[in-house]
């Protein structure tokens, strides 16, 4: 079946610092998604990519859907402590709507 | 995640028992989708309904889970018989399914399954 493969898998970053984290496919996907959960909490979208090359902010973070369809990124800028959390990346491929979601990247921030 | 309410928010059972873990979507959504996360994984897809009809369920076990989106009411999501291993939490996600912003889901705060 279809996989998505996130990495890092953890992080612990200064508060400041930049974060970059990214997800990778085998299969090309038509819709890329960027989520943050917190504990206890439902996933919350952050950001969704609908085209090859698309490049979107929200905010401090910035999210870009790859060119070969097949991966994205997710940078958060001049982290803080309110950035700690899970992130998911999640994808939509041709003919369904159903997400893939990646295993998720948790981030810590350290003040 | 305003707007997705699933109830309840934490659910004991017994082995052998019955659960019914409900969503109503977003105002003006007629999409609703259940995923099943485990502790430190991701989500796994499970059902994807529409009013009165199953579009996808490729996810869902074969036998004692069912998931079901009526004309009126919420979505239920029931797992008959359960047992420790579908303890987890289970998540509704609806969207408004037209155009771009159907893949634009929003997920309520989960319910927590706890099988003793």
């Amino acid at each position: 079946g279809q996989q998505l493969n996130q990495s890092p898998q953890s992080m612990f970053i200064q508060e400041g610092e930049d974060v970059s984290m990214n997800c990778t496919s085998s299969s090309i996907f038509n819709t890329w998604l960027w989520y943050k959960q917190d504990p206890g909490e439902g996933p919350v979208l952050l950001i969704a990519l609908y085209k090859a090359g698309e490049l979107t902010s929200n905010g401090r973070l910035t999210a870009q859907f790859g060119i070969t369809r097949k991966d994205s990124f997710l940078n958060i800028s001049a982290s803080i402590p309110s950035d700690v959390g899970i992130y998911f990346c999640a994808g939509t491929y041709s003919g369904t709507y159903k997400y893939i979601f990646g295993t998720g990247t948790r981030l810590k921030v350290l003040a | 995640n305003a707007g997705v309410m699933q109830n309840p928010r934490h659910l004991v059972r017994r082995r052998g028992q019955e659960a019914r873990l409900r969503c109503s979507p977003m105002k003006g959504h007629s999409h609703v989708y259940w995923y099943r996360q485990l502790p430190e994984e991701g989500l796994k897809f499970m059902v994807y309904l529409q009013k009165e009809n199953i579009i996808d369920e490729s996810g869902m076990p074969k036998e004692r889970f069912s998931a079901e989106f009526p004309k009126e009411g919420p979505s239920i999501l029931r797992i008959q018989q359960v047992v420790r291993g579908d303890s987890a939490a289970y998540f509704c996600a609806s969207s408004p399914g037209r155009g771009q912003l159907n893949t634009e889901a929003f997920f309520g705060q989960g319910t927590r399954l706890t099988v003793v």
